[in-house]
C-alpha cells in the first residue's frame, strides 16, 4: 500500500460530461502529481502541485484543470469529455519537490467515456 | 517527441535466468533515473534508481546500469522469479527542471515462465 488514495476506482460517463477525480497524498507529502496512461502506453505527466501551488505543467489539455486544497488533497477536473479521454489517471505524491524524492503512486482511476 | 523510450514492449524469460530491460533517453538534462514496476490494477511502485554521477546501482536481485555517453540504461534482474512478471517503466528527471516530475517510457511487459 503506497498510502496514496484515489477515488473513484472506476468512472463511466458520456461524451460532453464533466468529472472530478480525487487524490489524497501520503501523510506528510506536500507534492501531488497527476499522470495519464492511455491504452497501455507510458504515463504522461499532466500537472504538479506543491503545498497548494501549481509547480509544473505538462501536456494538460485546457479542458482539464486541477487544484490542491489546504488539507493537501487534490482534485483533477475533466470537462467536455471526449472518447479519447478514456484512460487511467494516476495521482502520485512525494515529500517535497526536490528531484531526489521518490514518487508514490495511487492505484489510479479508470475513466471510460462512452 | 518521446524523451524516454523503451523499445521492447515485451520480454519473456525463464525462471532463474537473467532479465535485461533496456531504456534510452534523449534529453541530456536528465540526471536521475528510476525504474518502476506495475502490476495489473495497481499503481506503479518504485524499484530502484540511479544518479548520473554513478554508472551502477545494485539492490538485491536488481541492478541498474547507466551509460551516459550512450544515453542508455538497463535493469538486470538475477535470478528472475515468476513474481517479477509485471510491466516495468523507466523514468527520468532533471534537477534543473521545475518540480520533480518524472518522464516515463512506454513500459516493457516482463513475463517470467516457471
Amino acid at each position: 500500500d503506497s498510502g496514496v488514495t484515489q477515488t473513484p476506482k472506476h468512472l463511466i460517463t458520456a461524451t460532453g460530461q464533466r468529472v472530478t477525480l480525487r487524490c489524497s497524498p501520503r501523510s506528510g507529502d506536500l507534492s501531488v502529481y497527476w499522470y495519464q496512461q492511455s491504452l497501455d502506453q507510458g504515463l504522461q505527466f499532466l500537472i504538479q502541485y506543491y503545498n497548494g501551488e501549481e509547480r509544473a505543467k505538462g501536456n494538460i489539455l485546457e479542458r482539464f484543470s486541477a487544484q490542491q486544497f489546504p488539507d493537501l488533497h487534490s482534485e483533477l477536473n475533466l470537462s467536455s469529455l471526449e472518447l479519447g479521454d478514456s484512460a487511467l489517471y494516476f495521482c502520485a505524491s512525494s515529500a517535497s519537490q526536490g528531484t531526489r524524492n521518490t514518487l508514490h503512486f495511487g492505484n489510479g482511476t479508470r475513466l471510460t467515456v462512452t | 517527441d518521446q524523451q524516454v523510450k523503451q523499445n521492447s514492449p515485451s520480454l519473456s524469460v525463464q525462471e532463474g535466468r537473467i532479465s535485461i530491460l533496456n531504456c534510452d533517453y534523449t534529453n541530456s538534462m536528465f540526471d536521475y533515473f528510476l525504474w518502476y514496476k506495475k502490476y495489473p490494477a495497481e499503481g506503479p511502485t518504485f524499484l530502484i534508481s540511479i544518479s548520473s554521477i554513478k554508472d551502477k546501482n545494485e539492490d538485491g536481485r536488481f541492478t541498474v546500469f547507466l551509460n551516459k555517453s550512450a544515453k542508455h540504461l538497463s535493469l538486470h534482474i538475477v535470478p528472475s522469479q515468476p513474481g517479477d512478471s509485471a510491466v516495468y517503466f523507466c523514468a527520468a528527471s532533471a534537477s534543473l527542471s521545475a518540480g520533480n516530475m518524472l518522464t516515463f517510457g512506454g513500459g516493457t511487459r516482463l513475463m517470467v515462465k516457471p
